[in-house]
């Protein structure tokens, strides 16, 4: 079975500085990689995924993510942050065979303040 | 932009009672997903379904219960409402073949049972 690990449950940063979430996973498979983002009150939205081919995966909102095989990693950036970018940050794998279930971590919390 | 519905988005009720939260996409989606998610943690799949008149238990054991007779529709009962079911669910869709196809987000239905 599948498990992802954000480390940070909250990263403070500046407004316009850059930002790094951290995600690890484990598999005994090959895998697809998904960013999710949570506003207050509402349902996830994709930021991005990692389904094969270049490493490096461009989202929505400036978003970008590496996937790096070898460090079992993840990791989402973003060069300059807004203050609009304060919400919870969801890493999730799911196995790319059988039903694929999205199996998520625990969430990074972004305080992005002025 | 996502076209999937749930109602309602909040929900105080007494200890007992019966209860359905409802789950609405329009995109054709053949899988559905139901997940619980608890303040500051992640999201546990409870429920989910290939299609019409399939349903599967998740992973997270959940004394609720649903049904699926309309590919559009995918609502959640609880048939005696605790305060142990005080969370936050959200509903979900996504494509078939996956192929790391993207889940699809509701807003989601906060539930207090008092």
């Amino acid at each position: 079975a599948q498990s992802v690990t954000q480390l940070d449950s909250q990263v403070p940063v500046f407004e316009e500085a850059p930002v790094e979430l951290r995600c690890n996973y484990s598999s005994s498979v090959s895998v697809y990689l998904f960013w999710y983002v949570q506003y207050p009150n509402q349902g996830l939205q994709l930021l991005l995924k990692y389904l094969s081919g270049s490493t490096l995966v461009k989202g929505i909102n400036g978003f970008e993510a590496e996937f790096n095989k070898s460090q079992t990693s993840f990791h989402l950036r973003k060069p300059s942050v807004h203050i609009s970018d304060t919400a919870e940050y969801f890493c999730a794998v799911s196995e790319n065979t059988g039903f694929q279930k999205l199996v998520f971590g625990t969430g990074t919390r972004l305080l992005v303040s002025p | 932009e996502a076209d999937i519905y749930q109602t309602p988005r909040y929900l105080v009720i007494g200890t007992g009672k019966k209860i359905t939260l409802e789950c609405s996409q329009t995109m054709g989606h053949d899988k559905m997903y139901w997940y619980q998610q608890d303040p500051g943690m992640e999201l546990h799949l409870i429920h989910y379904s290939y299609g019409v008149n399939s349903t599967e238990k998740g992973d997270l054991s959940s004394e609720s219960t649903v049904s699926r007779i309309r590919t559009e529709h995918f609502p959640l009962t609880l048939e005696s409402a605790r305060p142990s079911h005080t969370s936050q669910y959200l509903c979900a869709s996504s494509e078939l073949p996956s192929g790391g196809a993207s889940q699809y987000f509701g807003p989601g239905t906060r539930l207090l049972v008092l």
